[in-house]
């Protein structure tokens, strides 16, 4: 079954500082990728997916197929980026949404 | 549009009791999902109804069940509560079936004592 993995259950950085949620996969095919955000007090929303290779709020994510990672990158960290942040992935036949544990990213000033 | 809308929001509920979640879909939409978010557990998928039919079921008891109507409002439904079902339930919805591009509710919050 398909699995993403994030290691990561905090990450903690300062604003300004670099950004990168690990995620990876376990698929041999195609997968396709998403990264959901939740901030506090608001509903989960769909951050950016990997086949329409976008940038939103300044965060990107590449595809790896060697490494099978999808990991979510910004340069720069703002404080309103702190949310809980998942990795999921469509399972075999695109029938459901697989989410990883998620990372909580705390950006302090 | 109006956004996947969920009641109630919050809810409290007795050991052995029964109770029943609504979702209703961004207009339009036809596949409503839902799952169930625990801090020990994350985003555990439940099932997915598509034009008023179960399209897949997760890992969940029978306990959990869930129905669509006519107007791709969707209920679901969790019998004979257990302290372990206190969790967040949320609903999400698409356009199509599957997990493709989903809309999520505020979610339920459900606290069974």
């Amino acid at each position: 079954a398909q699995r993403v993995t994030q290691p990561e259950k905090l990450l903690s950085v300062f604003k300004g500082a670099p950004v990168e949620l690990k995620c990876n996969y376990s698929y041999s095919g195609s997968p396709e990728l998403f990264w959901y955000v939740q901030y506090s007090r608001q509903r989960l929303q769909l951050l950016l997916r990997h086949i329409s290779r976008e940038s939103i709020k300044g965060f990107t994510a590449d595809l790896n197929k060697g490494e099978t990672s999808f990991h979510l990158k910004k340069p720069f960290a703002q404080e309103e980026d702190s949310a809980m942040y998942y990795c999921a992935t469509l399972n075999t036949g695109f029938q459901k949404l697989v989410f990883g544990t998620g990372t909580r990213l705390l950006v302090s000033p | 549009k109006a956004g996947v809308t969920q009641t109630p929001r919050y809810l409290i509920k007795t050991r052995g009791q029964q109770v029943t979640l609504s979702c209703s879909p961004i207009s339009g939409h036809r596949s409503v999902s839902w799952y169930q978010q625990t801090p020990g557990q994350g985003l555990q998928f439940l099932f997915e109804y598509f034009s008023e039919t179960q399209r897949n079921k997760g890992n969940f008891p029978g306990r959990f069940s869930g129905r669509q109507f006519s107007n791709s409002r969707s209920e679901m439904n969790v019998s004979t509560l257990e302290l372990g079902d206190s969790a967040l339930y949320l609903c999400a919805s698409s356009l199509g079936p599957g997990g493709y591009e989903q809309y999520f509710g505020p979610g339920t919050r459900l606290t069974v004592t």
